[in-house]
């Protein structure tokens, strides 16, 4: 169980277009989702908070007019970078968790594969 | 504020025992977790410890001492395998992950 599919895994854009990544989980709701990034031998990093039906959290320094957040229902969320630039080219991963109850069941993030995006 | 603290990088051989480490100074705790990271992919769960002591998982168990603010991720018989960047992240009064940098294990045959 507690399984998170992340699409795509990889893609290569020209600068100035636009990439949209999508999170699901499959096998459970997820109240809350995470995106991260992280650039080779760095730690995660992490961009926004995104939870059901509401606007997402950015984190200081994270522009959400570029980084765009949807979390349009329990087991779906999508980020979409828009105008994409060479320094966006990173690894975008996906988290969701079930909520908190300070259980290990609920309160776990679990993990999307990730997806690399290079911007040409 | 919160701060996390474990080593950079460990050399082990394969087969043997490692401990790797991590401190933490936290307003607020709801439980602390570790992950594993291969290179090139998504961090993977671990386990979670909430209250004190030692939870056991097969080959891998995991320590928590509140009191101290510490925890230790154990990994007995090693495998080539368990090459990979190891995490403690800490959650926060507000159900946040607070990310350590990772610690780069490297197994040795």
């Amino acid at each position: 169980g507690a399984v998170v599919s992340q699409h795509p895994s990889w893609v290569i854009c020209k600068s100035g277009t636009s990439v949209k990544i999508e999170c699901r989980s499959l096998d459970f709701q997820a109240t809350t989702m995470f995106w991260y990034r992280q650039f080779p031998k760095q730690s995660l990093m992490l961009m926004a908070t995104s939870n059901e039906g509401s606007k997402a959290t950015y984190e200081q320094g994270v522009e959400k007019d570029k980084f765009l957040i949807n979390h349009a229902s329990l087991t779906l969320s999508t980020l979409t970078v828009t105008s994409a630039h060479p320094e966006d080219s990173s690894f975008y991963i996906c988290s969701a968790r079930i909520g908190t109850s300070g259980r290990e069941h609920t309160d776990t993030q679990y993990f999307g594969p990730g997806t690399r995006l290079t911007v040409l | 504020g919160q701060n996390i603290d474990q080593p950079t990088e460990m050399t082990a051989t394969e087969g043997a025992i490692v401990q790797i480490n991590c401190t933490y100074q936290t307003s607020g705790f709801n439980g602390l977790f570790w992950y594993q990271q291969h290179a090139g992919e998504a961090p993977t769960f671990l386990s979670y410890n909430v209250l004190d002591g030692l939870e056991e998982k097969g080959r891998f168990s995991s320590f928590l001492s509140r009191s101290k603010g510490y925890s230790y991720l154990l990994l007995k018989e090693l495998q080539m395998k368990d090459s990979a960047s190891y995490l403690c992240a800490l959650m926060d009064s507000n159900y946040q992950l607070i990310w350590g940098a990772g610690t780069k294990l490297i197994i040795k045959p």
